[in-house]
């Protein structure tokens, strides 16, 4: 079975600092990969995804990822984060030609004015 | 116009009842989902649907079962509410040709006293 890490459970920043949060899967094949975000008392956001093509991928709010085949990774970038980014982060692997998501535990993001 | 809604937003009962929670979806979608999130934010998907299979996880209590009365509807119903089933549940929708992007409801938050 697939599985997908995140590895930090718990990511406290201040306003303007530079945010890397990372995120692993284990599954060989073909994967759509995804990061959701989900601010607090809310229901969860797509913030960007991956299919094919270039491995930079751009989302919203100034986010963006990047696909490493090689590292089975796609961590989520911010250079400068702001204090409204305060929410869950949580990444998703779907198999090529499935249709139920892995998501990873979560990642917990406080920034701090 | 909400893509995916959720009835009710809040439910607290007592032990022992049987409530049910309705979802639906307004985006045409093949596919509807639902997820419990503990107090620890964990996500962890309880069944998929897609009109023609039901994939139920396996360590969901058979207490919990999904009802679709049609492709737009995806209801929860749960027998002898325990305690530990506190959470709150999330439905969502997605479609084959979006590569498995997951539109979620806006939540139900179960208390069980």
């Amino acid at each position: 079975a697939q599985s997908v890490s995140q590895h930090n459970h718990h990511v406290i920043l201040s306003e303007a600092a530079s945010l890397e949060l990372g995120c692993n899967y284990s599954y060989g094949g073909t994967v759509n990969l995804f990061w959701y975000v989900q601010y607090p008392g809310q229901h969860l956001q797509l913030l960007l995804k991956y299919f094919s093509g270039d491995p930079l991928v751009k989302g919203i709010k100034g986010f963006e990822a990047e696909f490493i085949k090689s590292k089975f990774s796609f961590n989520l970038r911010k250079p400068s984060v702001q204090w409204s980014d305060t929410a869950e982060y949580f990444c998703a692997v779907m198999r090529g030609g499935s249709y139920i998501p892995t998501f990873g535990r979560g990642t917990s993001l406080i920034v701090h004015p | 116009d909400t893509a995916v809604s959720q009835t009710p937003k809040y439910l607290v009962t007592q032990m022992g009842n049987d409530k049910s929670i309705k979802c639906e979806q307004n985006l045409g979608h093949d596919t509807m989902y639902w997820y419990k999130q503990d107090s620890k934010k964990f996500l962890k998907i309880m069944f998929s649907y897609n009109n023609k299979e039901l994939i139920i996880n396996e360590t969901v209590p058979n207490r919990f079962s999904p009802k679709s009365p049609d492709k737009a509807h995806l209801n929860l119903h749960i027998n002898s509410l325990e305690l530990g089933d506190s959470a709150v549940y999330f439905c969502a929708s997605s479609q084959g040709g979006e590569g498995g992007t997951q539109y979620f409801g806006p939540g139900t938050r179960l208390t069980v006293l």
